[in-house]
């Protein structure tokens, strides 16, 4: 147990609607990763978050947002959704977010668009 | 910009034989570099990374991963496969420029036969 939670484990969803991912860090961790895992991409870094603010962005759609909360918990936000979002959405966290800090990830929430 | 190759998509050994799992990576300095695994519906686990120092580093669970900077490559290995090792195993690289980001390979299933 890496002391990373997600929820939900699993969402089923319909093209064009929204769902909030949601990812607490490990106790103490102020950095959080966003990452996606699908067959087709591997697994890819989406964004990461800082004490609540952007830190970096990577390869994640307009369509996506994220946010980190005072209590330092984070939120992904997929809208519209399309039938290629559906993937495994990893959530990682560190403490300071440094230069090769070893990354905690969490189970993933599973995402499925029909 | 940094990638990682994992050439070996699938590889099947039998139990106590020993095991290899090949990663190559591109990258424009000193890499920081990690090994992760995956078990079924379970999040990556961090075997072992490395920063710096010696090229031989110990994991968790007895692998072990060599650094060799004239090959770009950061194998890893494992003397004797037991039969709950069958998972899959994610080469990553990590930070570009931009972050703290982890690049991952395409991974590598491992099955073990007994």
């Amino acid at each position: 147990d890496s002391g990373v939670t997600q929820t939900p484990k699993h969402l089923i969803t319909a093209t064009g609607q929204r769902v909030t991912l949601r990812c607490s860090p490990r106790s103490g961790d102020l950095s959080v990763y966003w990452y996606q895992q699908s067959l087709d991409q591997g697994l890819q870094f989406l964004i990461q978050y800082y004490n609540g603010e952007e830190r970096a962005k990577g390869n994640i759609l307009e369509r996506f947002s994220a946010q980190q909360f005072p209590d330092l918990h984070s939120e992904l936000n997929l809208s519209s959704l399309e039938l290629g979002d559906s993937a495994l959405y990893f959530c990682a966290s560190n403490r300071e977010g440094a230069r090769g800090e070893t990354q905690y990830f969490g189970p993933g929430t599973r995402l499925l668009v029909l | 910009a940094q990638s990682v190759t994992q050439p070996d998509i699938h590889i099947t050994v039998s139990e106590g034989a020993s095991l290899e799992l090949r990663c190559n990576y591109s990258y424009g300095a000193t890499p920081y570099l990690f090994w992760y695994v995956q078990s079924p519906g379970q999040g990556l686990q961090l075997l072992l990374k490395y920063f710096s120092g010696d090229t031989l580093v110990q994991g968790i669970k007895g692998f072990e991963a060599e650094f060799k900077r004239s090959q770009s490559s950061f194998n890893l290995r494992k003397p004797s496969v037991h039969w709950s090792d069958a998972a899959e195993y994610f080469c990553a690289v990590g930070p570009n420029n931009a972050g703290n980001m982890l690049t991952f390979g395409g991974g590598t299933r491992l099955m073990v036969k007994p």
